[in-house]
């Protein structure tokens, strides 16, 4: 079975910029998750999609926003990019909610 | 509010010198606890799920055990290979989102 996988892999965005992250589940996967990961946070949960509803949301600005489409793979989008967006950005699914499946991640940098 | 604490930071180990991974935790009810690898630059790779106190899961070198308020990943004669840093997560009750703690990076020098 293939695993999750995001693109693009790697992306340099100018501040200011916005950009649009792809994921596509695991086949049968119905929950997409979203997560940053930096060094000093951490794993920070962003949102996490079911059915093409939000199911869950962290405690990121408005800037933050995805969405699911009927096939399960979901899309996040960060407008007006700040220095401090530069991360890893994950996302996994599962088929509930349950065990998380990661996929290899978008390393986003912003300058 | 809900938090994952694992310990310690970092860890070195000769190869074959086993040792534990501390996660514990302070939720309302857990659903379930989560055991990850992540190696430098990629996504996390799941490992176990542990449900209930007492419950245990083997995989190769690694064993996780659970308690009421932690969770130890026990690691026995590791190799270099194992060098990562392991992630544990916690869900409470209902659909809510994983809680990550911050990772033990371990290192396994030969």
């Amino acid at each position: 079975k293939a695993g999750v996988t995001q693109t693009p892999r790697y992306l340099i965005k100018t501040r200011g910029q916005q950009v649009t992250l792809s994921c596509s589940p695991i086949s049968g996967h119905r929950s997409v998750s979203w997560y940053q990961q930096t060094p000093g946070q951490g794993l920070q949960f962003l949102f996490e999609y079911f059915s093409e509803t939000q199911r869950n949301k962290g405690n990121f600005p408005g800037r933050f926003s995805g969405r699911q489409f009927s096939n399960s793979r979901s899309e996040m989008n960060v407008s007006t990019l700040e220095l401090g967006d530069s991360a890893l950005y994950l996302c996994a699914s599962s088929l509930q909610g349950l065990e998380q499946y990661f996929g290899p991640g978008t390393r986003l940098t912003v300058t | 509010e809900d938090q994952v604490t694992q310990s310690p930071e970092a860890l070195r180990l000769q190869e074959g010198e086993s040792s534990s991974l501390n996660c514990s935790y302070t939720v309302s009810g857990l659903r379930g606890l989560f055991w990850y690898r992540q190696d430098p630059g990629k996504g996390p790779e799941f490992l176990f799920t542990l449900y209930s106190a007492g419950e245990e899961k083997e995989k190769e070198r690694l064993k996780a055990t659970l308690t009421k308020k932690e969770s130890f990943l026990h690691i026995t004669a590791p190799k270099p290979e194992d060098s990562a840093t392991y992630l544990c997560a916690v869900q409470i009750s209902g659909n809510t989102p994983l809680v990550f703690g911050k990772g033990t990076r371990l290192s396994v020098i030969a």
